[in-house]
């Protein structure tokens, strides 16, 4: 399967916990996006990547989410003290350069985070 | 404040009748529109897009038309099937300026089709 991979598809966490998600893009995508989506929402924007920078933060990335790509691979976005506020299903795409913003971005099956 | 406003939560169309989906924005720096479907426990597809300088783009089944004036666009899916049952997000993006934010989508509309 070549698609966009994200992992763990469902964590169940208690409240100030820590939390970490990884995705895996399509391998030939440079850029990465995060996005968050809770129940009758529509997909909201987070964080996104071309190739390792971090180039654009929106304003819901509060100073307890931190998002990184090391190698301009792989991505990871950590919750730190996790709130119940939390809860949501996050989703991570990727695309390719000229795309992403103008055009089709690759989502995952995101990973859907319930905190107790 | 919602940007990007899809009015119908959900839609009920028989099978083999046309299916409308309506989407509106306020944001006049959006100048490129897209359409994804969500099926349950899955992430969103990418359906169809169209850019500011066109009013009509076709693909198959599906048409989004887009009146710039009236800020507002649309998607018909003709003839409806079974498999269109899914959830519709609309999605605008402000290209030129450099998509600084990103996709932002509407709230989605769940399209239902009846045999």
């Amino acid at each position: 399967d070549t698609g966009v991979s994200q992992d763990p598809r469902h964590k169940i966490t208690k409240r100030g916990q820590n939390v970490t998600f990884r995705c895996d893009p399509i391998s030939e995508h440079n850029r990465l996006y995060w996005y968050r989506q809770t129940l009758g929402q529509g997909p909201e924007f987070l964080t996104y990547f071309q190739n390792e920078a971090q180039l654009e933060k929106s304003r819901l990335l509060s100073d307890r989410f931190s998002a990184e790509r090391p190698k301009g691979s792989f991505s990871t976005l950590e919750i730190q003290r996790t709130e119940q506020g939390d809860s949501a299903m996050y989703l991570c795409a990727s695309s390719l350069p000229g795309q992403g913003y103008a055009g089709e971005l690759f989502f995952g099956e995101g990973s859907r985070l319930t905190v107790l | 404040d919602q940007q990007v406003k899809q009015n119908s939560p959900s839609l009920s169309v028989q099978e083999g009748r046309i299916s409308i989906l309506n989407c509106d924005y306020t944001n006049s720096m959006f100048d490129y529109f897209l359409w994804y479907k969500k099926y349950p426990a899955e992430g969103p597809t990418f359906l169809i897009s169209i850019s500011s300088i066109k009013d009509k783009n076709e693909d198959g089944r599906f048409t989004v038309f887009l009146n710039k004036s009236a800020k507002h666009l649309s998607l018909h899916i003709v003839p409806s099937q079974p498999g269109d049952s899914a959830v519709y997000f609309c999605a605008a993006s402000d290209v030129s300026g450099g998509g600084a934010d990103g996709l932002t989508f509407g709230k989605g509309t769940h399209l239902i089709i009846q045999p």
